[in-house]
């Protein structure tokens, strides 16, 4: 069982372009989270789902989009990417996507926009 | 604001030694409180998760406690490892936003 996959490990931009970071779970979790993690902050979340076919923007939702087609993919995507989208990105799932839920996380994705 | 703040921002320690690290929280209305190690290029993994209820939870060497009246969480770290050596981050549940609120972690070092 992998748990939380994300795609690619890292990566490095050109501003304005378009890039698609993917994550996939094979734990049938109902909830899936995209979050940033930037160096002297805690990770903020950017969106997500609370079950398959329906989204929710969280603390940082501009400049990404998500969607969740169905249980197990939950890409994230930055329609055209500047460099304040610098980050390293987490994607996590949790069972219920309820308060006490445990979330897990994934490896990560180290994104770089120049 | 809601907010979780975490000191100290590092510690280095000798391995074998204990550690306390503290977290201070104003998110309301609370539900619980969850702390997070994150090993160096990875995600984070959950240790503990403690509900207003509870005064201390243990997982291992791994002790926290909780203080809903001041809004306080420690995590205490016994007889510590060179393994131990990651960010621990400090979660609190904002049911207002949906959303974690986490802090910005504590960077432990164990030294041999």
């Amino acid at each position: 069982i992998a748990g939380i996959t994300q795609a690619p490990t890292s990566q490095i931009l050109a501003a304005g372009r378009r890039m698609t970071l993917r994550c996939t779970q094979d734990m049938r979790h109902n909830a899936m989270y995209w979050y940033r993690q930037d160096l002297g902050l805690g990770l903020r979340l950017i969106h997500y789902s609370n079950t398959a076919g329906t989204t929710g923007k969280g603390e940082v939702p501009d400049g990404y989009s998500v969607s969740r087609a169905n249980t197990d993919d939950f890409p994230l995507t930055l329609a055209s990417a500047v460099p304040s989208q610098t980050s390293v990105y987490f994607c996590a799932s949790s069972a219920l996507g309820t308060d006490t839920d445990t979330q897990y996380f994934g490896p990560g994705t180290r994104l770089t926009v120049l | 604001k809601n907010q979780v703040e975490q000191s100290p921002q590092s510690l280095i320690i000798l391995e074998g030694k204990n550690c306390t690290l503290q977290c201070n929280y104003t998110v309301s209305p609370f539900s619980n409180l969850r702390w997070y190690k994150q090993d160096t290029g990875r995600g984070p993994v959950s240790l503990t998760i403690m509900t207003f209820s509870e005064n201390t939870k243990s997982n291992g060497r791994y002790t926290a406690t909780l203080d809903a009246d001041t809004k306080q969480s420690s995590l205490h770290i016994t007889a510590s490892q060179l393994s131990d050596s990651a960010s621990y981050i400090c979660v609190v549940p904002d049911t207002g936003r949906r959303a974690l609120t986490f802090g910005s972690g504590t960077r432990l070092q164990v030294q041999p």
